[in-house]
């Protein structure tokens, strides 16, 4: 009965460094989604997978941003050459398919800071 | 692109007044309008959803009403109580996909 997991719950960053964010969506979702959310702000889309396939990356900010979910399951969010604008909380998500059950279940978000 | 606006901000009210936020959406092909709720610190929560069928939904003290013609739809807390508290986001998504947020409404109800 597990919900969303994400790891790492918080990660500190010096400018420049790579960072990887991994999301564990609730067992049977192919539906996954990664939202990003500035402090006081609403999250906001990034990309979207349905299984192992990637249906929309058009929210990801730069092509510093890539995300992967290579077996249909885990998924890794990861930032290149991080800069201070990237500091936010990264929130995923999981679904059913489309038209079964609309309801995205999310994690309880890595909070990323860049000094 | 959808776009979603969310009002008020900060909402105040005292335990066992009503709360109402409302929000607006700009693409009329949207069919499903869920609103989260999150505490400090911790991840958004489902508390109610209506698709596009539907005008009025109904979960105890929480009602959500959608007017498509207006392109807008509006959370109701009735007998708010102090664990009410919390930031309210609305949303908006086609297919029953991707979701486009307000920028949430901090609701605080004092006892």
């Amino acid at each position: 009965g597990a919900g969303v997991s994400q790891s790492p719950r918080y990660k500190v960053a010096k400018r420049g460094q790579d960072v990887a964010l991994r999301c564990d969506p609730i067992s049977g979702h192919v539906s996954l989604f990664w939202y990003q959310q500035a402090l006081g702000q609403g999250p906001e889309f990034l990309t979207y997978f349905q299984n192992e396939a990637q249906l929309d990356k058009s929210g990801l900010p730069s092509d510093r941003f890539f995300a992967e979910r290579p077996e249909g399951s885990v998924s890794t969010l990861k930032i290149q050459r991080t800069q201070q604008e990237d500091s936010a909380v990264y929130l995923c998500a999981s679904s059913l398919p489309q038209g079964v059950d609309n309801e995205q279940f999310f994690g309880p978000g890595t909070r990323l800071t860049v000094l | 692109g959808e776009n979603v606006e969310q009002h008020p901000s900060t909402l105040s009210v005292q335990e066992g007044d009503s709360a109402v936020i409302k929000c607006t959406y700009s693409d009329s092909a949207s069919n499903y309008f869920p609103w989260y709720k999150q505490e400090l610190g911790k991840r958004p929560q489902l508390i109610i959803d209506i698709r596009s069928n539907v005008g009025e939904k109904k979960d105890q003290r929480i009602a959500v009403t959608l007017n498509k013609t207006a392109k807008h739809f509006s959370l109701h807390i009735t007998e708010t109580q102090p664990e009410d508290s919390a930031v309210y986001f609305c949303a908006a998504s086609l297919g029953y996909s991707t979701l486009t947020f307000g920028k949430g409404t901090m609701l605080l109800v004092s006892p």
